[in-house]
């Protein structure tokens, strides 16, 4: 059983760009989170996906979008980077939603 | 709203040292409450978990007791070691939620 996998791990990007992070969850999870993790912060909620709908959104500008595919796997994309949205993004699985969540290693996007 | 308050880190200890991190809570209504750790370059890990009053998580030594008198969830281990060494996160599901909320994390550095 493979857990959740995220790519790239690793992204430097400059202000104005645009990102998009993926995410694979694990095998038979159908919901997806997301969140930013800044530096000595705990994970800040962005959204979640539920069989390949949004179903819940945190404080987070509509320039921060998302997409989750019939096989769960999932997107976050940024538009018009600003500098404060260097962080670590995190993606969580769950069996269901509301279940635990396992959490991929996260990407590490710098804007500069 | 919902918000979860740790203790700023970092602590401190030698190995074999009795370990607390404080927590405490505010909700609306009763929640699961949870420890998460995320070790060096990782995601977040579910350590222990507790879903009512006075209910009591235990996961690898490590212990935590939910107190609905003093809205606390403090994490405790009696004997820490090395491979302690990681941030550790509180956080809430309010009932009929489906996304938990974080504390900002503690930072445990346990020496030899």
């Amino acid at each position: 059983e493979t857990g959740v996998t995220q790519s790239p791990t690793h992204l430097i990007k400059t202000r104005g760009q645009q990102v998009t992070l993926r995410c694979s969850s694990q095998s038979g999870h159908n919901t997806v989170s997301w969140y930013q993790q800044a530096l000595g912060q705990g994970p800040q909620f962005i959204f979640q996906y539920y069989r390949e709908e949004e179903n819940g959104r945190g404080n987070f500008p509509p320039r921060f979008s998302g997409l989750q595919f019939p096989n769960y796997s999932s997107e976050l994309n940024v538009n018009a980077l600003e500098l404060d949205d260097s962080a670590l993004y995190l993606c969580a699985s769950s069996l269901e939603r509301g279940e635990k969540l396992f959490f991929g290693s996260g990407t590490q996007l710098s804007v500069l | 709203g919902n918000s979860v308050t740790q203790m700023e880190g970092p602590v401190t200890l030698s190995e074999e040292a009795f370990l607390t991190i404080n927590c405490t809570y505010t909700a609306t209504g009763y929640p699961s409450l949870f420890w998460y750790v995320q070790y060096p370059g990782e995601g977040l890990q579910l350590l222990l978990k507790a879903t009512k009053a006075d209910d009591k998580g235990s996961n690898k030594g490590f212990e935590a007791t939910y107190r609905k008198e003093t809205t606390s969830f403090h994490l405790e281990k009696g004997s820490v070691q090395v491979s302690d060494s990681a941030v550790y996160f509180c956080a809430l599901l309010e009932g009929g939620s489906y996304i938990p909320t974080f504390g900002r994390g503690t930072s445990l550095i346990v020496h030899p």
